[in-house]
């Protein structure tokens, strides 16, 4: 069965530039989840879904990042406009209210 | 204080050896714990659940203080495998996890 499904693996941007993450969860999975994680500040949540309803979106850093989750099988992130300090690797987790399965990560890197 | 801390280690430990990791959290409405391993440049992978009368899989045994609020990991006989990031992660009454920093285990020949 395919896992979590994350793109892009990698993404370059410049400063100022818009960036949009995109997942797919594992199919029957009620809940999907993001997660930045750095060196700094280690794997951190960023918003949850529950049946594509935003439930916490607590961690989200500040207006420029959103999430939505349109339909049960896909999510999208979005930073705009994007900066240096955005930097990071993007998980997208789902799960069936247990354990949490992860994607592969999209690594972002703006210059 | 961060709601859930790691001794980032690294921990180096010879081949055979018995290793042991905590994970001391601060909220006291911690409903379930959960260790995940996580190696370079991949994502987490659940590990293994902490329940409450402690479990063991294998060489790995996960036990739950909720008086003193941590967990813990121990590897007996460790591998080469072994060597990884262990990331608790806690669960409130939501399905969300926190997670620690990580520990880092390099385990010598």
């Amino acid at each position: 069965d395919a896992g979590v499904i994350q793109s892009p693996r990698h993404e370059v941007t410049e400063m100022g530039q818009e960036v949009t993450l995109r997942c797919k969860p594992i199919s029957g999975h009620d809940y999907l989840f993001w997660y930045r994680q750095t060196m700094m500040r280690g794997l951190e949540l960023l918003i949850y879904f529950n049946n594509n309803v935003p439930i916490d979106d607590s961690g989200m850093p500040e207006d420029r990042f959103s999430a939505k989750m349109p339909n049960a099988s896909f999510s999208t992130l979005k930073i705009q406009p994007s900066e240096p300090r955005d930097s990071a690797v993007y998980f997208c987790a789902s799960s069936l209210a247990g354990e949490l399965f992860f994607g592969e990560g999209s690594r972002l890197t703006v210059l | 204080r961060k709601e859930v801390e790691q001794d980032p280690g690294p921990f180096n430990v010879p081949e055979g050896a018995t290793v042991a990791f905590n994970c001391t959290y601060s909220n006291s409405a911690s409903q379930s714990f959960f260790w995940y391993r996580q190696d370079c440049r991949k994502e987490p992978k659940l590990l293994m659940s902490v329940y409450s009368s402690g479990n063991e899989d294998g060489r790995f045994t996960a036990q739950l203080n909720r008086a003193s609020q941590y967990i813990s990991l121990l590897i007996r006989d460790s591998k080469l495998s072994d060597s990884a990031t262990y990331l608790c992660g806690l669960g409130g009454p939501g399905y969300a996890l926190n997670f620690g920093k990580g520990t880092s285990l390099l385990v010598t020949p």
